[in-house]
């Protein structure tokens, strides 16, 4: 498998724009997390999905953050509109029944 | 619920010393503990983790951790520090069965000093 596959890698947009980070977690996972890390916050929990439908979605900072899963290979993270203080690493992970979880290489997104 | 206190969000050691990060949790259920590592602009890697069974865990890289349900602690160890090792070092739970939800800590920056 290649692991927990995330688009794109780097992303720069100016204040006021969307922006859409993808994720495709491992096939046969059935849980999926969104994280944000900065320096100053460490590694937040966004949110995640378990079978596709949002569990726990109370890390999402602001309604200009939102995250879909349509089907069990694919997920996003929209913010609209951005924000400089947005700027952070996003990661994707996914994980099934009582394993660990896996880490996609994450987004840095600047917000310029 | 569930929480992880890391104690020290740096720690520097020798290259040869002893590494010791600690990590202290919180779960309302039996918990599953792990510890990652990351690496400049890399994403996590996990280095071992604790589910049932024996409380002492080897990982990769001559890492190993002991759960000590008492003391509600699964502090990460290895004997002899390597220049490689620096790196970040994130402790996590999450819950045994049920929903997968996996809360971290703060992370330990490990500096390691020729």
């Amino acid at each position: 498998d290649a692991g927990v596959i995330q688009s794109p890698r780097h992303e720069v947009t100016e204040m006021g724009q969307e922006v859409t980070l993808r994720c495709k977690p491992i096939s046969g996972h059935n849980s999926l997390f969104w994280y944000r890390q900065t320096m100053m916050r460490g590694l937040e929990l966004l949110i995640y999905f378990n079978n596709n439908v949002p569990i726990d979605d109370s890390g999402m900072p602001e309604d200009r953050f939102s995250a879909k899963m349509p089907n069990a290979s694919f997920s996003t993270l929209k913010i609209q509109p951005s924000e400089p203080r947005d700027s952070a690493v996003y990661f994707c992970a996914s994980n099934t029944k009582n394993t660990e979880a896996f880490f996609g290489q994450g987004t840095r997104l600047t917000v310029v | 619920a569930q929480s992880v206190t890391q104690l020290g969000s740096h720690v520097s050691v020798s290259e040869g010393a002893l590494v010791l990060l600690r990590c202290n949790y919180s779960s309302s259920v039996p918990p599953y503990l792990f510890w990652y590592v990351q690496y400049p602009n890399q994403g996590l890697q996990l280095l071992l983790k604790y589910t049932t069974g024996a409380t002492l865990v080897k990982g990769i890289n001559g890492f190993e951790a002991e759960f000590k349900k008492s003391e509600t602690s699964f502090h990460l160890t290895k004997p002899s520090a390597h220049m490689s090792d620096a790196a970040e070092y994130f402790c996590a739970v999450s819950g045994a069965g049920g929903y997968q939800k996996v809360t971290f800590g703060i992370g330990t920056k490990l500096q390691v000093i020729p």
